[in-house]
């Protein structure tokens, strides 16, 4: 695998269910994102991981929970989510956060639909 | 708060032509960077092309280059010789070079659709 990868590419859950979503990436990088992209609208940062330590929660609702575990890996557990919450879910990576030459690498993205 | 704007919901082009897609920005800040990232329809998002605000040559890549209009505040990608594989939502990003706080934050606009026609 190379880059930075997500599973499951879709997911299908009701509002009581319990799910979570994986990103790894394969770039040595040191910072892991989470976003949110709904239609017509911008994309959503979620949180930030620098390190692995949590450096931004831009006012996301409890319902969603991350964890990065290490610097190759970030999950965003899901549970009691409301049917706004579908959209697809854009995992990224970066070597230097908020460096002169920082570039952000993306996933392909899970398309999450809540019924 | 930076904002980014891109006007164009969706562009067509005519393969082999040349398409100019649109981003304007607002921010206070002297020292950005903005990029523009492709994203086709397999979702993947891809780095086009970057920009550092401080530099007054415009960014090249292949048949990807940009207008830099620092005190416009425009930022527009120009696809020369469009391909069938060009075919993509183009987001505009811009990102705070700004010492501290949150400068590894990407502002996006809405994103541009562009069809390409054999």
């Amino acid at each position: 695998e190379t880059g930075v990868t997500q599973t499951p590419r879709h997911l299908v859950m009701g509002m009581t269910n319990k799910k979570s979503l994986k990103c790894e990436q394969h770039l040595g990088h040191n910072a892991m994102y989470w976003y949110k992209q709904s239609a017509k609208k911008p994309l959503e940062l979620m949180f930030v991981y620098s390190l692995e330590e949590r450096v931004e929660n831009n006012s996301v609702p409890s319902r969603f929970s991350p964890e990065c575990p290490n610097s190759s890996h970030l999950f965003l557990h899901l549970h009691t989510l409301q049917p706004e919450d579908s959209a697809l879910y854009l995992c990224a990576s970066s070597q230097d956060p908020g460096g002169w030459a920082d570039t952000q690498y993306f996933g392909p993205g899970t398309r999450l639909t809540v019924l | 708060a930076q904002t980014v704007t891109q006007s164009q919901p969706e562009m067509s082009v005519q393969e082999a032509e040349t398409v100019t897609l649109s981003c304007t920005y607002d921010t206070s800040e002297s020292d950005y960077y903005l990029f523009w990232y492709k994203q086709p329809p397999s979702r993947q998002m891809i780095l086009v092309i970057r920009q550092e605000a401080y530099k007054q040559q415009n960014a090249t890549e292949n048949r990807f280059s940009v207008n830099f209009q620092k005190a416009a505040k425009s930022f527009s990608l120009k696809i020369s010789d469009s391909q069938l594989g060009d075919a993509a939502m183009y987001f505009c990003a811009y990102r705070s070079a700004q010492s501290g706080g949150s400068n590894y934050k990407l502002t996006f606009g809405k994103g541009t659709l562009l069809t390409v026609n054999p």
